[in-house]
């Protein structure tokens, strides 16, 4: 079974950059699609973006200047970089599976993220 | 982008039969997609693709609709189906959530 699994620091200070490692096991990220969903505090969800098995990426257009996905196959990792984070980025950050470019069928457990000096 | 508009908030008995509506602020064909999530865990998928049960979830659970307006079914409901449900598309860019509905259960 595909399990992923969410890394990183829980504390960015504003106009710095996030940077988040999702870890799979079970699959290899050369094959399917990868994705970043963020939870906002009040429940609403924006996906980010995600990266093919090639390698290509997409991203959110309202997220385009600052986002970048990249992967490290030889550790089965891909990652999230966001710049210039503002207190509006908080928010609990998922990686997850891709079924075709369609639905997220495994998820990880999240990791909170807080922007804040 | 498309706005998903779900009810924020229903409230159910044991047994009952619960529809979830999700209403697209234009057309999405059949690609919409629906997950559960509880307090403290990740989200679940339940239907993908308007009417197709994922993997595992049990057949109390269903889902219908294309176009603009979609709904989940859960018949009967149980006590553990309390959570938060949302829809997602993936016909139009960007992919795009509804603000999700709080199911509790009386």
């Amino acid at each position: 079974e595909v399990q992923l699994q969410e890394s990183g620091p829980g504390l960015v200070k504003p106009s710095q950059s996030l940077s988040l490692t999702c870890s799979v096991t079970g699959y290899s990220i050369t094959s399917n699609y990868w994705g970043w969903i963020r939870k906002f505090p009040g429940n609403k969800m924006e996906w980010m973006g995600y990266m093919s098995y090639s390698g290509s990426t997409s991203y959110n257009p309202s997220l385009k200047s600052r986002i970048s996905i990249t992967r490290d196959t030889s550790k089965n990792q891909f990652f999230l970089q966001l710049n210039s984070v503002t207190t509006e980025d908080t928010a609990t950050y998922y990686c997850a599976s891709i079924v075709g470019t369609d639905y997220f069928d495994y998820w990880g457990q999240g990791v909170m993220v807080t922007v804040s000096s | 982008d498309t706005v998903l508009t779900q009810s924020p908030a229903l409230a159910v008995s044991p047994g009952e039969r619960v529809s979830i509506s999700c209403r697209a602020s234009e057309g999405v064909n059949s690609y919409m997609h629906w997950y559960q999530q509880k307090p403290g865990q990740q989200p679940k998928l339940l239907i993908y693709k308007a009417s197709n049960l994922a993997s595992g979830v049990p057949a109390r659970f269903s889902g219908s609709g294309s176009g603009t307006d979609f709904t989940l079914t859960i018949d009967p409901v149980e006590a553990d189906d309390t959570a938060t449900y949302f829809c997602q598309q993936s016909w139009n860019d960007p992919w795009t959530f509804g603000g999700g509905t709080k199911l509790e259960l009386k």
